[in-house]
């Protein structure tokens, strides 16, 4: 077990509206990254917290956006669903935003948009 | 742009043989690169990762993987392939993008598939 949680696990939306999703961090890990997992696919970026600030975005709209709490927890949160949103949603920490820093991924929320 | 390819979506191995999963990634300069295991349901479990040094990297659970730039390949290998280790394989590249931001770009996945 990582250490990484998120909430909730599991989560149905209608199309439309928006959703708010959890991620707590690692003790002592001040980035997390969150990526769009869709079935049969691998993760895909959307983007990365360092410090409460933005450190990187992949290609996703504006409805994708975030937060980052002062004690490094996160949020994700989306608005104006559509279908294609469906996908397992998977946080990851890690102690800086360098690249050969080891991050550890939660067990995702996966969110079904009807 | 940066890419990971996975050329093989599913591979099926008995248990107690070999495994090679293959990985080809495409980047500009010296790759840092991951290799995940994902089973069903679950989050992505660090195996192994190569930043710089010996380019034969040794991981967890047994498995290992070999840098070879001049391929532009990291693949993953394993010598006798348990019943527990049937999972998805993900080989990533990490990546500074434009804006000094940090990502990780993953390939699709290879599922492997375990038979007694």
């Amino acid at each position: 077990e990582t250490g990484v949680t998120q909430s909730p696990t599991h989560l149905i939306k209608t199309r439309g509206q928006q959703v708010t999703l959890r991620c707590s961090s690692q003790s002592g890990h001040n980035t997390v990254s969150w990526y769009q997992q869709a079935l049969g696919q691998g993760p895909q970026f959307i983007f990365q917290y360092y410090r409460e600030e933005e450190n990187g975005r992949g290609n996703f709209p504006p409805r994708f956006s975030g937060l980052q709490f002062p004690n490094y927890s996160s949020e994700l949160n989306v608005n104006a669903l559509e279908l294609d949103d469906s996908a397992l949603y998977l946080c990851a920490s890690s102690l800086g935003e360098r690249l050969n820093t080891e991050a550890f991924f939660g067990q995702g929320t996966r969110l079904t948009v009807v | 742009a940066q890419s990971v390819t996975q050329p093989d979506i599913h591979i099926t191995v008995s248990e107690g043989a070999s495994l090679e999963l293959r990985c080809n990634y495409s980047y500009g300069a010296t790759p840092y690169l991951f290799w995940y295991v994902q089973s069903p349901g679950q989050g992505l479990q660090l195996l192994l990762k190569y930043f710089s040094g010996d380019t034969l990297v040794q991981g967890i659970k047994g498995f290992e993987a070999e840098f070879k730039r001049s391929q532009s390949s990291f693949n993953l290998r394993k010598p006798s392939v348990h019943w527990s280790d049937a999972a998805e394989y993900f080989c990533a590249v990490g990546d500074r993008g434009g804006t000094g931001g940090f990502k990780t770009i993953f390939g699709a996945g290879t599922r492997l598939f375990v038979k007694a």
